[in-house]
Order: C-alpha cells, then structure tokens, then sequence
C-alpha cells in the first residue's frame, strides 16, 4: 500500500545479534501496529503505539522493543535474535479503528 | 475475551460459483469488522469495513454482511473466478482494547478453472 512502508523487504540474520524493522507511514495515523505471521498460528500482536512515545505489549512481547519518536514511524528491534523468531512481520496502521486497518507489504526474517 | 472463528478452513468450488464465508465472533461489542485478502507469500489486502452500525458493506462482486446480535459476518462472492484464490481473513476490532484487531485462522479459497 502506498501508504505504509516496511523495511527492509527481506533480512537473513545471525543468531544473537539485534535486528531493527522499520515501518514508515505518509497517512498521518495515530495506532501503529507489529504483527508476526506463522504457519499454524495466524497474525499475532508483537507490540502496538497509539501515539508518539506511546507504546504497549501485544500477545507475544518477548524478546522485541518498539520505538516511535515521530507520527511516521514505528521501529521493531529484535534484540537479540533467536531462530524462533523467524517470521514475516506486518505492520499495519489506522486512525482510531474506525477507518479500518491497512498493513504493509510485510519483512521476511530469517534468523540462522 | 473475544474470540473469532472462521469456517470452513478450506474450501474448493468451481469457477463461476456463488459462495459464502463465515465468520463469526463471541463478543458483540466490537467497533467494527474487516475482511482481508491474503495471496500465498504476500501481504494483506483489505476488502471490506463494516462499522457496527452497518448491516453489510458491498464492493464489486463481494459483499460482507454483519449481525451483531447473532455474532456473525458473512462474505458473499458471486461468480467466483480463479484469481480470487487466496486465504480469507476476518478480523473484529474492539473499542475498549485500542482497537486491537483479534484473528480468525482463515479461510483458504481455491477456484477451479
């Protein structure tokens, strides 16, 4: 979606070092949000921001950190990577909920 | 807690083919619900937004109805072709949770030429 950009596209990383994924966005929106996506398991909520410096825990926190200085963007970092955390990661954004969500064209991460 | 379920996980019909998938949800109060539309490898496509004032939301050949008191929503796609092959999603946002989003697994359409 022209909207909302995630970067990079793909990542292949090692065990044990940090990795940042970035989502930038040109809507203006308010709610950011960092989604994993697994076989068997469906989009699940990492962390989400309703505001600049704003930010709060999904269902499956662990092991990332989220940062949001500005309106446009949303950081996701991996702090220490694990291979269980390979994965493709959406981000997505909306207003207040009400327009609806539109999400990213999503990273592959490969952890090895 | 809410929960959303989709059914049937998979489904597989002739082109040109009415059909219908089912979603549905335990909590009534949600803000609003969405399908989404994802190709294999690719990201979510939005395709319908009904408000929780809304009956039913239409766009081209698909149209997404909601009960609230019944806790369902149906998508509707008439003359089914080939390229709508793709996994259906439906997701129910809820006011009180910072309009996070809650899941149902999917349905995986397949058209048959």
């Amino acid at each position: 979606d022209a909207g909302i950009t995630q970067s990079p596209r793909h990542k292949v990383t090692e065990t044990g070092t940090p990795v940042t994924l970035r989502c930038h966005q040109t809507e203006n929106h308010r709610y950011m949000y960092w989604y994993r996506q697994d076989p068997g398991h469906g989009l699940r909520l990492i962390h989400y921001s309703y505001g600049v410096k704003d930010t709060d825990k999904g269902e499956v926190s662990d092991g990332y950190s989220v940062s949001r200085s500005k309106t446009e963007d949303f950081l996701l970092t991996l702090e220490s990577a694990t291979s269980s955390q390979t994965s493709v990661y959406f981000c997505a954004i909306s207003e207040r909920g009400r327009e609806g969500y539109t999400f990213g064209s999503g990273t592959r991460l490969t952890v090895v | 807690k809410q929960e959303v379920t989709q059914i049937p996980a998979a489904l597989s019909v002739p082109e040109g083919e009415n059909l219908v998938l089912n979603c549905s949800f335990t909590d009534s109060a949600i803000y609003n619900l969405q399908w989404f539309r994802q190709d294999p490898g690719k990201g979510l496509t939005s395709l319908l937004l009904i408000q929780s004032s809304q009956r039913e939301q239409t766009s081209g050949r698909l149209n997404a109805s909601l009960d609230k008191s019944s806790g369902r929503s149906t998508l509707y796609i008439a003359a089914s072709q080939p390229g709508d092959s793709a996994t259906y999603l439906c997701a129910a946002s809820g006011a009180g949770s910072n309009y996070q989003l809650i899941w149902g697994a999917g349905t995986k359409l397949i058209i048959k030429p």
